[in-house]
């Protein structure tokens, strides 16, 4: 059973990177999967943020965020991160790590979920 | 980027009757729409893929239509675990956009 598991600071200060990451159990990250980030600030709807395949190296990302988003693989430790700089309190939300319900597409609805951690910038 | 909206924001409905909701798309999509159900504190869960397929695990009363802009989520006879939050997503074009909701709430 392919379970995510989002980890990272709850708490980051206004201008400052806000680095989150989804550690995978149940299946490899190096497989054909692509694998994503969606935020939902409070009581609003979900932002797509981006989108990674290992093998490829495709990334695909949201160009409301572009400027400001990394997303990266970890095989070694079947992870993968977001890093999103220059954060204001407009990206307090809570960031979930998710799959796509179909191999080798990334552009695709996600049927795997994390449960979600909540980020908050503040000072 | 393709705007989804969805109607009603709010749906008010009592346990056994039938829900109809919908999703618009601000341009053709065309059957490449999901459903999410999110209830409080949850991840969204995906219910509905390309339009019309109903994802492992989900009961027969979710059904979707539609293609093109117009789509709509349908359950058959509410039950109390359906009221929650609905999301519809499209993947035909990046970004991936999703529409702002409908929340169906006990009546």
């Amino acid at each position: 059973q392919v379970q995510l598991q989002e980890s990272g600071p709850g708490l980051v200060k206004p201008s400052e990177t806000l680095s989150l990451t989804c550690v995978v159990s149940g299946y490899s990250i190096s497989s054909d999967y692509y694998w994503g980030w969606i935020r939902q600030p409070p009581g609003k709807g979900l932002e797509w943020i981006g989108t990674i395949h290992h093998q490829s190296g495709g990334t695909y990302y949201n160009p409301s965020l572009k400027s400001r988003v990394t997303i990266s693989v970890d095989t070694s430790k079947n992870q993968f991160s977001l890093n999103l700089r220059s954060v204001t309190a407009a990206d307090t939300a809570v960031y979930y790590c998710a799959r796509p319900k179909h191999i080798l597409t990334g552009n695709d609805a996600f049927d795997i979920w994390g449960q979600g951690t909540m980020v908050t910038v503040s000072s | 980027e393709i705007v989804l909206t969805q109607s009603p924001a709010t749906l008010s409905l009592s346990p056994g009757e039938r829900a109809t909701l919908s999703c618009r798309a601000s341009q053709s999509v065309s059957i490449y729409l999901a459903w999410y159900q999110q209830r409080p504190g949850q991840a969204p869960r995906l219910l509905i893929y390309d339009a019309s397929n109903r994802a492992t695990g989900i009961p027969a009363r979710f059904s979707g239509s539609g293609s093109g802009t117009d789509f709509t989520l349908s359950i058959s006879s509410l039950e109390p675990e359906d009221f929650a939050l609905y999301y519809c997503q499209q993947r035909n074009n990046w970004p991936l956009t999703f529409g702002g909701g409908t929340k169906v709430e006990i009546k």
